[in-house]
């Protein structure tokens, strides 16, 4: 069964912090790996990963995929309160359909 | 900037009701999708379509039925609805090849 999972949960931090967000996927036919951005509504589309080991960056966000280890991180530095939210990772098994991870919810204190 | 739609965004109704949520999209994208979330929990997917005339159930079993008559439009349809059914529906579409889902805005439905 296709199965994605993100560590943590649920994460705490302050202002200006960096943070690191974890997503290790598991399925059939892997064609790219997405992260999202929910803040109150609809998920906002951030970055999609197709080869391993190029780094997309936007802003203080980036992210990474490593296709050998089944994962892919993303990074956000110098944290703001904006930046509260769910971050998703899903992946595109080749077409058949999304497969979500449960998310990240991130807090930032001022 | 994604063009994909969903009607009514907030819906209030009694047990019983049927109801219609609409998506569309002008994206012309062959793929959409109905996601339930619940506040603070993550996404399940309960139907897809590949196109016109394709529709598969999702991952978590739904009591909603779908159609695909339009490649534009994707409507999920409950005949009896209930207080379990109050959640947060999101579409979404994609495109061909390698793409990312688009979302629309959500329909948040109460059933009292």
């Amino acid at each position: 069964e296709d199965k994605v999972v993100q560590s943590p949960l649920s994460l705490v931090v302050h202002e200006g912090d960096t943070v690191t967000l974890n997503c290790s996927y598991e399925v059939t036919n892997f064609r790219s790996l997405l992260w999202y951005k929910q803040e109150k509504k609809a998920p906002t589309f951030l970055f999609m990963l197709t080869s391993s080991g190029i780094e997309k960056k936007s802003g203080r966000l980036s992210s990474i995929l490593d296709k050998k280890e089944l994962f892919s991180i993303l990074n956000i530095t110098a944290t703001q309160t904006g930046d509260s939210a769910v971050y998703l990772c899903a992946v595109d098994n080749y077409g058949q359909n999304f497969v979500f991870g449960p998310g990240t919810r991130l807090s930032v204190l001022p | 900037e994604a063009d994909i739609y969903q009607t009514p965004r907030y819906l209030v109704i009694g047990t019983g009701k049927k109801i219609t949520l609409e998506c569309s999209q002008t994206m012309g994208h062959d793929k959409m999708y109905w996601y339930q979330q619940d506040p603070g929990m993550e996404l399940h997917l309960i139907h897809y379509s590949y196109g016109v005339n394709s529709t598969e159930k999702g991952d978590l079993s739904s009591e909603s039925t779908v159609s695909r008559i339009r490649t534009e439009h994707f409507p999920l349809t409950l005949e009896s609805a209930r207080p379990s059914h109050t959640s947060q529906y999101l579409c979404a579409s994609s495109g061909a090849g390698v793409d990312t889902q688009y979302f629309g805005p959500g329909t948040r439905l109460t059933v009292l």
